[in-house]
C-alpha cells in the first residue's frame, strides 16, 4: 500500500530564517506531488504541483519553491520566511489525472 | 479563475439527522469531483469522489453532481457527533502540465447529541 511521510510535524522559525519541508512517497511510481498550505481558519491554498521529476508547477511563488529531486521526494523552501508563511502546510500525491488526492500528517508552522 | 464556493457555516443539525453539504463551481471542463472531511489539526482525509452525474453512495454518504448546474452536494445520513469536522468539496482541473485539485474554503458540520 502507499504512504506519504512529511516531517517535521511542526515548525517554529524567526522572520528571515530559511525553511525546508520535506516530503516522500512510498508504494507507488511517478506520483503526481502537491504542496497545499492553509492559514488559520481557513481554506486549502495550492502552492506547487509535479507531475515528474524536476517539473514543478508553480500558483503562488512569492518566496516560496518547491524541487522535486527524486520520483518521490516532494521539498518545499524558502530563504527568508515572513510572518505570512506561517500555516499548516500539506504534501499530498495522487496516481494519475483525475484521481484523488492523499494527504500527509502535514506540518504547523509558525513564523515568530 | 477557477472557484470552488461553499457556505462556510456552521451547519447545524441532530444526531440522526440528515446532513446536506453544497458546492457550486466555475469551470464547466471539471471532470471529477471530490469530498474531503478535515477534523481540527489534522490533515484532510478522502470520504467520496464522484465523475459522473446522479447519485453515489457509500454507506451513510452520498454524493450528488449535476454538471450542468455546476453543483455537487454531501448527504450524511444518520449524522453523529464524530461526523462533526469541517467538510471540504474539491474540484479536479486539467492544466498543461498536470491536473490540479482546487479546494472550496469549506463548511464546518456540528452534529449536536
Amino acid at each position: 500500500s502507499q504512504t506519504i511521510h512529511q516531517w517535521p510535524a511542526t515548525l517554529v522559525q524567526p522572520v528571515g530564517s530559511p525553511l525546508s519541508l520535506e516530503c516522500t512517497v512510498e508504494g507507488t511510481s511517478n506520483p503526481n506531488l502537491y504542496w497545499y498550505r492553509q492559514a488559520a481558519g481557513r481554506g486549502l491554498q495550492l502552492l506547487f504541483y509535479s507531475v515528474g521529476i524536476g517539473q514543478i508547477s508553480s500558483e503562488v511563488p512569492q518566496n516560496l519553491s518547491a524541487s522535486r529531486p527524486q520520483d518521490r521526494q516532494f521539498i518545499l523552501s524558502s530563504k527568508k520566511l515572513l510572518l505570512s508563511d506561517s500555516g499548516f502546510y500539506l504534501c499530498a500525491w495522487s496516481a494519475a489525472y483525475n484521481s484523488p488526492l492523499h494527504f500527509g500528517n502535514g506540518t504547523r508552522l509558525t513564523v515568530t | 479563475q477557477k472557484e470552488v464556493e461553499q457556505n462556510s457555516g456552521p451547519l447545524s443539525v441532530p444526531e440522526g439527522a440528515i446532513a446536506s453539504l453544497n458546492c457550486t463551481y466555475s469551470d464547466r471542463g471539471s471532470q471529477s469531483f471530490f469530498w474531503y472531511r478535515q477534523y481540527s489539526g489534522k490533515s484532510p482525509e478522502l470520504i467520496m469522489f464522484i465523475y459522473s452525474n446522479g447519485d453515489k453512495e457509500d454507506g451513510r454518504f452520498t454524493a450528488q453532481l449535476n454538471k450542468a448546474s455546476q453543483y455537487v452536494s454531501l448527504l450524511i445520513r444518520d449524522s453523529q457527533p464524530s461526523d462533526s469536522a469541517t467538510y471540504l468539496c474539491a474540484v479536479n482541473w486539467e492544466e498543461e502540465y498536470g491536473n490540479k485539485l482546487v479546494f472550496g474554503a469549506g463548511t464546518i458540520l456540528r452534529v449536536k447529541s
